[in-house]
């Protein structure tokens, strides 16, 4: 079946814009968790959707948000983008085994 | 501060050797701990746990071993090919939610064949 799939997978914005990405989960799946990962930082949990709602947040700051739709589907919005915003961002579901599938991540830059 | 550290960014092993990848904690309530792999492109898949309660887990060539007096534990590949070239990461928790999960900056391993 498919895999978790992310897009855009690269993105270049520039200091004050705002982003949003996309995750699409593994189908049955109804958890979607955020992570930025930065160089030598490791993955850093920003969210959880469950069925629209959020469940657990990281320590980030309120220019990070995100939703889940309907359909599992979730968006990440980032506002005000920084440099330090520079990061790959990825997503992951779970499944009724408490398995975690990640996807293969959306590169941002910003300049 | 790191509560999960990986102080060895890169490590290089020939084909056939193995390939030891160390990682160190500090929080002292951390009971499970667990290793991922990423391959450039694709996001990090779970490789090998083990609970604290244990000091050993072993699935094929992979083997985790864990010392919970000195806050490490280590990955050991044997024997090391070069499709296990990839980004390693250590992880950490003190709950089995995965939003608890702390993971480590990651380890680049290259197998030379």
């Amino acid at each position: 079946k498919a895999g978790v799939t992310q897009t855009p997978r690269y993105l270049i914005k520039t200091r004050g814009q705002q982003v949003t990405l996309s995750c699409s989960p593994i189908s049955g799946h109804r958890s979607v968790s955020w992570y930025q990962q930065t160089p030598g930082q490791g993955l850093q949990f920003l969210f959880e959707y469950f069925s629209e709602t959020q469940r657990n947040k990281g320590n980030f700051p309120g220019r990070f948000s995100g939703r889940q739709f309907s359909n599992s589907r979730s968006e990440m919005n980032v506002s005000t983008l920084e440099l330090g915003d520079s990061a790959l961002y990825l997503c992951a579901t779970v499944d009724y085994n408490n398995e975690q599938f990640f996807g293969p991540g959306t590169r941002l830059t910003v300049l | 501060d790191q509560q999960v550290k990986q102080n060895s960014p890169s490590l290089s092993v020939q084909e056939g050797r193995i390939s030891i990848l160390n990682c160190d904690y500090t929080n002292s309530m951390f009971d499970y701990f667990l290793w991922y792999k990423k391959y450039p492109a694709e996001g990090p898949t779970f490789l090998i746990s083990i609970s604290s309660i244990k000091d050993k887990n072993e699935d094929g060539r992979f083997t985790v071993f864990l010392n919970k007096s000195a806050k490490h534990l280590s990955l050991h590949i044997v024997p090391s090919q070069p499709g296990d070239s990839a980004v390693y990461f250590c992880a950490a928790s003190a709950s089995t939610s995965y939003d608890k999960v702390i993971f480590g900056p990651g380890t680049s391993l290259s197998v030379i064949p």
